[in-house]
């Protein structure tokens, strides 16, 4: 069964401090892995998409690694802001699947307090 | 630019009554759309999606329907709510399956 585990399911960091959260996955084939940053009440938001020969991206503060061999991905935030305080979220795109085929993870909620 | 609308922003509705979620994307054509219900401490569910005006395909039987009247226009509904139904409704857009969606500000739907 394809299932993507995301891990911590929260954390509480304190400003100024690093942190990397973790995505493993079982999805197969594979397509690509996005990370997404959700807002509370808000809509996800896109920080990366990785595909199968990608094994680092960035996007400013945030780095995202893939390791496809053991189907793991980490998400890496540097010098963490207040505003960084969201739900992370790891999706993963099944090859050749339908529309629909993208499995979410439940998310790690980051608090990032003063 | 491409900009993702929803509404309304927050809704709450008495068991029974029917439902109508309006989503609308501006800035692009035929993009894929989206529906996805997100509750308390789970991750995204995917509804229905849609590849063109009047093609549904839905993920899971449920308490309710898509509807694709226009291009860029998906709207969910309901002829009769449950409780159960409550939840925070995203609907996104993509150019194709393998890009990247991009999600509306959701709806928090509340059935008392």
């Amino acid at each position: 069964k394809n299932q993507v585990e995301q891990s911590p399911q929260s954390l509480i960091i304190l400003e100024g401090k690093n942190c990397t959260l973790q995505c493993n996955y079982t999805v197969s084939p594979f397509s690509n892995l996005r990370w997404y940053k959700q807002d509370t009440g808000r809509g996800p938001v896109s920080l990366t998409i990785m595909t199968f020969s990608e094994n680092t991206k960035s996007n400013g503060r945030y780095t995202a690694t893939l390791d496809a061999d053991t189907k793991q991905s980490s998400l890496h935030i540097t010098a963490s802001q207040l505003s960084d305080s969201a739900s992370y979220i790891c999706v993963v795109s099944e090859y050749g699947g339908s529309q629909g085929n993208l499995i979410f993870g439940k998310g790690t909620k980051l608090s990032v307090k003063p | 630019s491409q900009t993702i609308h929803q509404w309304p922003a927050t809704l709450v509705q008495p068991v029974g009554s029917p439902l109508s979620l309006e989503c609308t994307v501006e800035g692009t054509s035929n993009p894929n759309l989206y529906w996805y219900r997100q509750a308390a401490g789970r991750g995204l569910q995917l509804l229905f999606y849609s590849v063109g005006i009047g093609q549904i395909s839905s993920e899971v039987p449920q308490n309710l329907s898509a509807s694709r009247p226009q291009d860029r226009q998906f709207i969910l509904s309901s002829k009769k709510l449950l409780l159960s139904d409550s939840g925070f409704y995203l609907c996104a857009w993509t150019y194709s399956k393998r890009a990247e969606q991009f999600f509306g500000p959701g709806t928090r739907l509340t059935v008392l």
